[in-house]
């Protein structure tokens, strides 16, 4: 089945750790996308790729990095210079168009202990 | 700069009820606007895209509008479900940008 999976779905972190998000898709999309969802808000784009090894900051990259070694792959890593890394986060995929649609991973929530 | 709201942000309704969810945009230079469901601690579900130069779109007991000039879009549900409760996004791209904006979401709940 094509799709984007995101592993783990649940992830705790340290105060002061690194940790990576993984996202992976096999729907050959050139674009893919991290946002961030916190309660009551609406989703915030973190960082995004119109093709391997290329990436953009989006609106609040602050304390995250990305790298896009694979046209499958689009890992996140919060770094422990995010703040507030708490929420829970999205992977998207598209084609590198800006009209066409976009599909979701099942996210990964991230909390810190 | 774009904004996107969505209202109500929650919304009961008996099951069987017809219901339309609202979302407004401030600026109209968009190339599409899509329909998401999100079900608790999941990810996103594509319900309907419609295209700038489209009117609306269907699927099933789903139906979308767009009017670009007043900057609105409604997904309208018939005969609602209890399988219908999620929260429903609305986002939209701009032209001029590669991203996607997003609505905060109305949080519906169909009750039995």
């Amino acid at each position: 089945d094509g799709g984007i999976t995101q592993s783990p779905k649940y992830l705790f972190r340290k105060e002061g750790q690194n940790v990576t998000l993984s996202c992976e898709q096999n729907l050959n999309h050139d674009a893919m996308y991290w946002y961030r969802q916190d309660p009551g808000q609406g989703l915030r784009l973190i960082y995004y790729s119109q093709i391997v090894n290329d990436f953009q900051k989006g609106d609040i990259a602050e304390g995250y990095s990305v790298s896009r070694e694979k046209k499958e792959s689009f890992p996140l890593t919060v770094t422990s210079a995010q703040k507030n890394p708490t929420a829970f986060y999205l992977c998207a995929s598209s084609l590198p168009v800006q009209d066409t649609e976009a599909f979701f991973g099942q996210g990964t929530r991230l909390t810190v202990v | 700069k774009q904004e996107v709201t969505q209202i109500p942000a929650a919304l009961s309704v008996p099951e069987g009820e017809n219901l339309v969810l609202n979302c407004s945009f401030t600026d109209s230079a968009i190339y599409n606007l899509q329909w998401f469901r999100q079900d608790p601690g999941k990810g996103l579900t594509s319900l309907l895209l419609i295209q700038s130069s489209q009117r609306e779109q269907t699927s099933g007991r789903l139906n979308a509008s767009l009017d670009k000039s007043s900057g609105r879009s409604t997904l309208y549900i018939a005969a609602s479900q209890p399988g219908d409760s999620a929260t429903y996004l609305c986002a939209l791209w701009n032209t001029g940008g590669f991203k996607t904006i997003f609505g905060a979401g109305t949080r519906l709940f169909v009750k039995a």
